[in-house]
């Protein structure tokens, strides 16, 4: 069985930093590319990053270039999102996806981890 | 960019009835990169339906998935108490990778 759970969530300032983790089990990890996908509080779903099974190549929606930095550690089976300059907009519930092969769909999820960008 | 665009945004109904939902998209996409999530108040989202016409593992037959270029549709053929939920299409575009989904529709107990 797929499990995913992500951890590092919390309230910070304007400005501020934090990094996202995201423990995977129950599959071959390194032979997923994989997601984050957040929602904010009462609204819809939004991607935010993926990164192939390699790590060597992530990408990002534009709104997060040049702040957020996606990263993976397939020997720990660990996702990592380094989340710099936090906005107030990045306030939301980030989960981590596993990436159907080939498809581009998220066929297992996270529970999420609440991001609070607040003064 | 691609937008998803569903409709409607809200679709009261009741149990037992049958759900027609929408998704529009701004220009033609493949059907292979088209899903479908259903998220109940409260949980994670699910998938529901890949490739514009297939089911995910574990997802009952009354869901079912069509549509090519820019039109799909997500259809629930009778209406169970548990369905009422929003519901999310999505689109995978390469090269490079975007993700978009579009902005739900809410599906309602009449």
């Amino acid at each position: 069985e797929v499990q995913l759970l992500e951890s590092g969530g919390g309230l910070v300032q304007p400005g501020g930093s934090l990094r996202l983790s995201c423990a995977a089990s129950g599959f071959i990890f390194s032979n997923y590319a994989m997601s984050w996908v957040r929602q904010a509080p009462g609204k819809g779903l939004e991607w935010v990053s993926a990164i192939s099974g390699t790590g060597r190549n992530a990408y990002y929606t534009d709104s997060v270039k040049g702040r957020f930095t996606f990263s993976r550690d397939n020997s720990k089976n660990t996702l990592y999102l380094q989340m710099n300059s936090l906005r107030v907009e990045d306030t939301a519930l980030y989960y981590c996806a596993k990436i159907q092969r080939g498809l581009g769909s998220f066929d297992s999820w996270g529970q999420g981890t609440l991001v609070t960008v607040s003064s | 960019e691609i937008v998803l665009t569903q409709s409607p945004g809200t679709l009261s109904l009741s149990p037992g009835e049958r759900a027609t939902l929408s998704c529009r998209a701004s220009q033609s996409v493949s059907s292979s990169y088209l899903a479908w999530y259903q998220q109940k108040p409260g949980q994670v989202p699910r998938l529901l339906i890949y490739g514009a016409s297939s089911r995910a593992t574990g997802i009952p037959d009354r869901f079912s998935g069509s549509g090519s270029g820019t039109d799909f549709t997500l259809r629930i053929s009778r209406l169970e108490p548990e369905d009422f939920a929003m519901y999310y299409c999505q689109h995978y575009g390469s090269s490079p990778p975007v993700y978009t989904f579009g902005q739900g529709t809410k599906l309602e107990i009449k």
